[in-house]
């Protein structure tokens, strides 16, 4: 009964491609989140959808495209991989829009960028 | 700005007790969480403080202070499953601001 998942696990590319991360959350919940953690364990909000609807937009490059087509799914697609890229992805959901406080994370999807 | 401080690491014994602190300075401020993670997994959920005091859970205590912008976890009859990365984090504005996390290494 997995409750926020992702797919891939790893994904290990070269610079310049594309790829995609999907996340799924079967908890019911109305807010997903994506988030970037770096190599020295700093969690950065990337984006933020309540049912279907892009809330929160951090500083982040116009090469990473969040898309959600319905709110128990959110996917990540990153266009033109860079080194700095590399880092674990993870999703998280909470159950609505105001209860930020309490999420739920996905096991994380470590990209490395070679 | 926004900005939380914890310490980067805290050494303890097993069996313990252990107390990690986190200041925070931010816009808006709803409450304090804390979440655990061992190393190679995910963030999950300890626990929340919107209002003043003490908050307890099984060996997990949170404290928060909002005249002070401070909370702290406590850990007590520390276990080496313990042993993981503990972040703070401010619920602003719909999400959440989070400290860079302490690293907790128990020794036997």
């Amino acid at each position: 009964d997995t409750a926020v998942s992702q797919t891939p696990k790893y994904l290990v590319t070269q610079m310049g491609n594309d790829k995609s991360i999907k996340c799924e959350q079967n908890l019911g919940h109305d807010t997903m989140y994506w988030y970037k953690q770096d190599s020295k364990k700093f969690l950065k909000i990337m984006f933020s959808y309540n049912n279907k609807e892009l809330i929160i937009n951090e500083t982040v490059p116009n090469r990473f495209s969040p898309k959600s087509p319905d709110k128990a799914h959110l996917n990540l697609h990153i266009n033109s991989l860079e080194l700095g890229d590399s880092a674990v992805y993870f999703c998280a959901s909470s159950p609505r829009q105001g209860t930020a406080y309490e999420q739920y994370f996905g096991p994380g999807t470590r990209l490395t960028v070679t | 700005g926004q900005s939380l401080e914890q310490p980067s690491e805290v050494t303890a014994v097993e069996g313990a007790i252990v107390q990690i602190n986190c200041t925070y300075q931010t816009s808006g401020f709803y409450g304090l969480s804390w979440y655990q993670q061992h190393d190679g997994g995910a963030p999950t959920f300890l626990s929340y403080n919107a209002l003043d005091g003490l908050e307890e859970t099984g060996r997990f205590s949170s404290f928060l202070s909002r005249s002070d912008s401070y909370g702290y976890l406590l850990l007590q009859e520390l276990q080496m499953k313990d042993s993981a990365s503990y972040f703070c984090a401010v619920n602003s504005n719909y999400q959440l601001i989070w400290g860079a996390g302490t690293k907790l290494i128990i020794k036997p």
